[in-house]
């Protein structure tokens, strides 16, 4: 595509519910990027896959945050159990390769809120 | 210890003038990257300049020019003649490492700019 895509752009859920947040990255693009933006606040690395490569899961905040990447294209952030500190924008990017000189290409993402 | 300061929450501009938003960064790697993001009220990160830093000159783009003082480990991003749409949040991020490593990106906490008519 054009661009890239995330769905849905606005999510609200119960607390103690799993969540599914979707990335379609430009195509071509072999890196993705997951981010994490509370209100008012920076952006928090989440993790980052590279084509084939195992994902760094670094920034991950807890066991009930996973994410996978199908075919090397689209990924899913799945979160297990929310609960309201998990409120906040995520945000996912790619770039075309392992070289970030021109920065990455974000999404306009998912707000999330937890009630 | 934040890799990424940003000591400016706020900063207002009158229209056509131009401003300067404050980076400073703290890295041992002796290549990294430095980058501008800006994100208006809409969400969307859009990539403004990229500066790294074996380059012997300032980058520039467009009305975006970043001012790269290594030794000080400070990168400030110079836009000149304002304009209305410059309005947004401005954030500065950091790449260590070079160029052609993944990796992720540490970004600071990021300088709302306001444009005034």
């Amino acid at each position: 595509g054009a661009g890239v895509s995330q769905s849905p752009s606005n999510k609200v859920t119960e607390k103690g519910k799993d969540v599914e947040l979707r990335c379609d990255p430009i195509s071509g693009h072999t890196a993705l990027y997951w981010y994490r933006q509370s209100l008012g606040q920076g952006l928090e690395f989440l993790i980052y896959f590279q084509g084939n490569s195992a994902p760094d899961k670094s920034g991950l905040p807890s066991d009930r945050f996973s994410a996978e990447r199908t075919g090397g294209s689209v990924s899913t952030l799945t979160i297990q159990r929310t609960q309201q500190e998990d409120s906040a924008v995520y945000l996912c990017a790619s770039s075309q390769d392992r070289s970030n000189r021109y920065g990455y290409t974000f999404g306009s993402g998912t707000r999330l809120t937890v009630v | 210890a934040q890799k990424i300061t940003q000591t400016q929450p706020g900063m207002f501009v009158q229209e056509k003038e131009a401003v300067t938003l404050d980076c400073t960064y703290d890295t041992s790697d002796p290549s990294y990257g430095l980058f501008w993001y800006k994100q208006p009220s809409s969400g969307e990160m859009i990539f403004l300049i990229y500066q790294g830093s074996y380059d012997q000159q300032n980058a520039t783009e467009g009305r975006y020019s970043l001012n790269f003082q290594k030794a000080r480990k400070s990168a400030n991003l110079v836009i000149s003649a304002s304009q209305l749409g410059d309005s947004a949040m401005y954030f500065c991020a950091m790449r260590e490492g070079p160029d052609n490593y993944g990796q992720n990106f540490v970004f600071g906490p990021g300088t709302r700019l306001s444009v005034l008519p």
